[in-house]
C-alpha cells in the first residue's frame, strides 16, 4: 500500500498569512493526487486535482505543487473561512490512501 | 447541479448488517465509477470501496474484505454498499464520492455499531 505522510498535523496561522501543508508518498504516484478541505460536520470539497489543477470554483489563494513524491497546498493569504482540516489522497493504485489530516487553527 | 444523497445509516449491534444507499442526480450516473469513503468520530478520512462503471471490478479497503458489499444500480442512479458483520471499528460517517478522482461528495450518513 502506498502510505502518505501529511505534515504538519496542526498549525497555527492568522488571516494573511502564507501556508504550506505537505504530503509526501511512499513511492510514486506521479500527479494522481487531490488535495481536499473538510470543515466540521461537514463533506470534504476538493480544491485541487492532478496534484496543481484547481477546482473549479475555487480562490486562486489556493494552490498545489508536486516535487517527485513530495506534495505542497499553498494557501497564499489566509482568509477567515480557510479554518479547517485538510487532506491529501492519493488515487494512483489501491487501496487509495489519505494524509493524516492537518488542521489549521487561528492564532 | 451535481448532487448526491446517502441514506440507510442508524444505529446496530455487533455481527449485525446494514446497507447504505447513494442516490445520484445531475450527471450520467452510469459514466462514473464510485466510491465509499468514511470517518470515524473525530478521526480522519478511510477509504472503503471503488465500483467501476458496469460493476466489471471492485476494489475494497482491507479493513472491509469479505464483510462488505459494493454494488450499483445505472437504471436507478444509485449506489449501495452492503455491511454485515458489522463491529464496533466500523462506527464511521459514511460518504460517497463520484469519480476515481473522488470530485464530488455527498454529506454522509451515520452508521453507529453498539451494544
Amino acid at each position: 500500500d502506498i502510505q502518505m505522510t501529511q505534515s504538519p498535523s496542526s498549525l497555527s496561522a492568522s488571516v494573511g498569512d502564507r501556508v504550506t501543508i505537505t504530503c509526501r508518498a511512499s513511492q510514486g504516484i506521479t500527479n494522481d493526487l487531490g488535495w481536499y478541505q473538510q470543515k466540521p460536520g461537514k463533506a470534504p470539497q476538493r480544491l485541487i486535482y492532478a496534484a496543481s489543477s484547481l477546482q473549479s470554483g475555487v480562490p486562486s489563494r489556493f494552490s498545489g505543487s508536486r516535487s517527485g513524491t513530495e506534495f505542497t497546498l499553498t494557501i497564499s493569504s489566509l482568509q477567515p473561512e480557510d479554518f479547517a482540516t485538510y487532506y491529501c489522497l492519493q488515487h494512483n493504485s489501491y487501496p487509495y490512501t489519505f494524509g493524516q489530516g492537518t488542521k489549521l487553527e487561528i492564532k | 447541479e451535481v448532487q448526491l444523497v446517502e441514506s440507510g445509516g442508524g444505529l446496530v449491534k455487533p455481527g449485525g448488517s446494514l446497507r447504505l444507499s447513494c442516490a445520484a442526480s445531475g450527471f450520467t450516473f452510469s459514466n462514473y465509477g464510485m466510491n465509499w469513503v468514511r470517518q470515524a468520530p473525530g478521526k480522519g478520512l478511510e477509504w472503503v470501496s471503488f465500483i467501476t462503471t458496469s460493476s466489471g471490478y471492485i476494489h475494497y479497503a482491507d479493513s472491509v474484505k469479505g464483510r462488505f458489499t459494493m454494488s450499483r444500480d445505472n437504471a436507478k442512479n444509485s449506489l449501495y454498499l452492503q455491511m454485515d458483520n458489522l463491529r464496533a471499528e466500523d462506527t464511521a460517517v459514511y460518504y460517497c464520492a463520484r469519480h476515481l478522482k473522488l470530485d464530488v461528495w455527498g454529506q454522509g450518513t451515520t452508521v453507529t455499531v453498539s451494544s
